[in-house]
């Protein structure tokens, strides 16, 4: 069964203070790792795909890396606007169905004060 | 381009009452999803389909969830009767579908509440 841990479940930064999450995960043959965000009352917003282990992303003041076990999510100098919860899911490799849901973790709630 | 729709945004119900949820997907997306979320947790599948037919739905309770996508396009998610651990947002979510890793686009969702 594919699961996915992600760490820690809440963390609160000071605007400018840099930081990483963690998202751990286990599937019997990874397709790809997403990074979603979500704010209160809204659906995930696509944030990020990685597919292979070495692999980096970068967008603004995010970077997300994927290693065979985990992936990080860094943020560099967050700004306010950056607070929401973030979503890490796995997708496993084809079963010969096409299935290919998400396996989501409970997310990290992110706060970032002025 | 216009993003996934979804509605009702808000709904509340009693027990053992029944309610439905409709989804239209990104126009041109053949793959629809629909999740559940559960306060304080990430989004699970209930149910995958291509074009009109199921892919998969096994973690979908067929007890009393049934789910269609008729004409391939828009989908409705019913719930009959609903039970207090329904309670959840229910988000819908479309991409273009292939053999290739697709990028799954989400909707608002539509959040239940059962009394």
């Amino acid at each position: 069964e594919d699961q996915v841990t992600q760490s820690p479940e809440a963390l609160r930064l000071q605007e400018g203070e840099s930081s990483s999450l963690n998202c751990s995960y286990t599937v019997s043959g990874l397709r790809g790792l997403f990074w979603y965000r979500q704010d209160p009352g809204k659906g995930p917003e696509f944030l990020f795909t990685l597919y292979s282990a070495g692999e980096e992303k970068e967008k603004e003041r995010l970077k997300a890396t994927l290693t065979k076990k985990e992936s990080f999510l860094h943020i560099t100098a967050p700004k306010p606007e950056d607070s929401a919860t973030y979503l890490c899911a796995v997708q496993a490799v084809y079963s010969g169905g096409g299935a290919d849901g998400l396996t989501f973790g409970k997310g990290t709630h992110l706060i970032i004060q002025p | 381009e216009a993003g996934v729709a979804q509605s009702p945004r808000y709904k509340i119900i009693e027990k053992r009452q029944s309610v439905a949820f409709w989804c239209n997907p990104i126009s041109g997306h053949a793959t629809l999803y629909w999740y559940q979320q559960i306060l304080g947790q990430g989004p699970k599948l209930l149910i995958q389909f291509q074009n009109n037919g199921v892919v998969d739905d096994s973690q979908l309770p067929k007890d009393r969830f049934s789910a269609e996508r008729l004409k391939g396009v828009d989908s409705t998610l019913k719930i009959q009767p609903a039970k207090l651990e329904d309670s959840a947002v229910y988000l819908c979510a479309s991409s273009l579908g292939g053999t290739n890793t697709d990028t799954q686009y989400f909707g608002p969702g539509t959040r239940l509440t059962v009394l």
